[in-house]
């Protein structure tokens, strides 16, 4: 119940398209839900958050969608490009105290 | 510049010595968190601390502990009764609790010879 399955494991998009990654979870107790990039032997740091209630969330290329219901949400990153490719990381907060984090997606961007 | 900090860097340790993870911030923040992070996997959290002087153990605090003397510093000891501790450590800190942002340090690679 404290899980977050996120989804794929890796990811090889072209330049100039659309980069998808999905998370799930089961516990209707998260209330906060950041998405962190990595790049290899850094720390990692916030792109952007949503709060359940509302469904979407956009930053530049960066969208958050989100799916109460389905219990699912999603970052897009339009227009990718080569300086994105890291590690993207969801995660979901649990009553304040500590993030559950999804096990990660690397990104690759083709030039 | 505000920040976190952490050294060292690199750190090798041989088996049955305990080793202390340096973890500094300077932006006046509450909480701080200590990570672990593992190839291919994601963070699990080993101790985090929202006030000097308090500590909570996370999901994966055996073989470890830290302490909280200061407001800018939570250290991190790796003890030997830590079983496979070669990692990636990555400390972190937010202004009150986990739905602030969390900054995090540069990070410190330790392994175990």
């Amino acid at each position: 119940q404290q899980q977050v399955k996120q989804s794929p494991q890796s990811l090889i998009v072209q330049k100039g398209g659309i980069s998808i990654i999905n998370c799930a979870y089961e516990n209707t107790a998260f209330d906060y839900f950041p998405w962190y990039q990595q790049f290899p032997g850094k720390g990692p740091a916030l792109l952007i958050a949503i709060r359940p209630d509302v469904s979407e969330k956009k930053e530049g290329r960066f969208t958050i969608s989100f799916n109460k219901s389905a219990k699912q949400f999603s970052l897009h990153i339009m227009d990718s490009q080569p300086g994105d490719s890291a590690t993207y990381f969801c995660a979901a907060n649990l009553y304040g105290y500590q993030l559950i984090w999804g096990a990660g997606t690397k990104l690759i961007i083709k030039p | 510049d505000g920040g976190i900090t952490q050294s060292p860097k690199y750190l090798f340790r041989k088996e049955g010595q305990n080793v202390t993870l340096s973890c500094e911030q300077n932006l006046n923040h509450d909480a701080m968190y200590w990570y672990r992070q593992d190839p291919g996997q994601g963070l699990r959290l080993i101790y985090y601390s929202q006030i000097v002087n308090d500590f909570q153990k996370g999901d994966i605090a055996e073989g470890y502990s830290v302490s909280r003397e200061k407001k800018e510093s939570f250290p991190l000891t790796v003890t030997s009764a830590q079983k496979n501790p070669t990692a990636f450590y990555l400390c972190a800190s937010s202004d009150r609790d986990a739905t602030d942002t969390q900054y995090f340090g540069p990070g410190t690679r330790l392994t175990v010879l």
